[in-house]
């Protein structure tokens, strides 16, 4: 069974520091890997979604990456500010799995003023 | 639409009624997906359509839930005999294809089962 783990769980910083969130999957045979970011209260917006055969995706402040190989993804987050807090999760779509995405627990990021 | 829209946004319910959730997908997205959020954790697949069928029903918990999209758009999910444990963020989300697609959600259903 595919499992996906994140860590931290929950992270704070202050405004203007770069992070790194960290995404791990067990199972290596995977379509394609997706960052969401969630509000309070919110559904998901989709950040960034990378194929198995890339290494990373790009947009604006956040860059994402993908080693398939180790089953591991990162979200780095560039000159971070307020609006960027919120819980992030990670999912990924199985070549098994005919389409579900099995997402990670989040982590809560706070990004303060 | 212009993105994926959900309705009614909060339901609260007495248990043992019925509820339905409705979503509204992005115009031409062919496969459609309910997933179940609870607190503090990640979202976990119910069931999906590629269409009109349910190509994967997997995630129902049990036999009082079930979902339908009768004319491939939009799709009702359906739970019967409502449980203090059935509360929970309902998400839906579309995407153009079958495989290997962006997922797109909508904002949800908090379903409260008092």
């Amino acid at each position: 069974k595919q499992e996906v783990t994140q860590i931290p769980a929950a992270l704070s910083v202050p405004e203007g520091e770069n992070l790194v969130l960290n995404c791990s999957f067990t199972d290596s045979a995977i379509y394609n890997l997706q960052w969401f970011r969630q509000d309070p209260g919110k559904g998901l917006t989709s950040l960034l979604l990378i194929q198995s055969s890339q290494r990373e995706q790009t947009s604006g402040r956040l860059n994402a990456s993908l080693d398939k190989s180790s089953g591991r993804s990162t979200l780095y987050i560039a000159a971070s500010q307020p609006g960027d807090s919120a819980t992030y999760l990670c999912a990924v779509d199985l070549e098994t799995s005919g389409s579900r995405l099995t997402f990670g627990e989040g982590t809560q990021l706070t990004v303060n003023p | 639409g212009a993105g994926v829209s959900q309705t009614p946004s909060n339901k609260v319910t007495e248990k043992g009624k019925y509820v339905e959730l409705r979503c509204d997908p992005i115009s031409g997205h062919t496969a459609l997906y309910w997933y179940r959020q609870s607190l503090g954790q990640g979202p976990e697949f119910l069931i999906y359509f590629q269409g009109t069928g349910a190509a994967d029903d997997s995630g129902l918990p049990n036999d009082r839930f079930f979902a339908v999209r009768p004319e491939g758009s939009v799709s009702t999910l359906k739970i019967q005999r409502t449980e203090r444990g059935d509360s929970a963020v309902y998400l839906c989300a579309s995407s153009l294809e079958y495989l290997n697609t962006e997922a797109f959600f909508g904002q949800g259903t908090r379903l409260t089962v008092v």
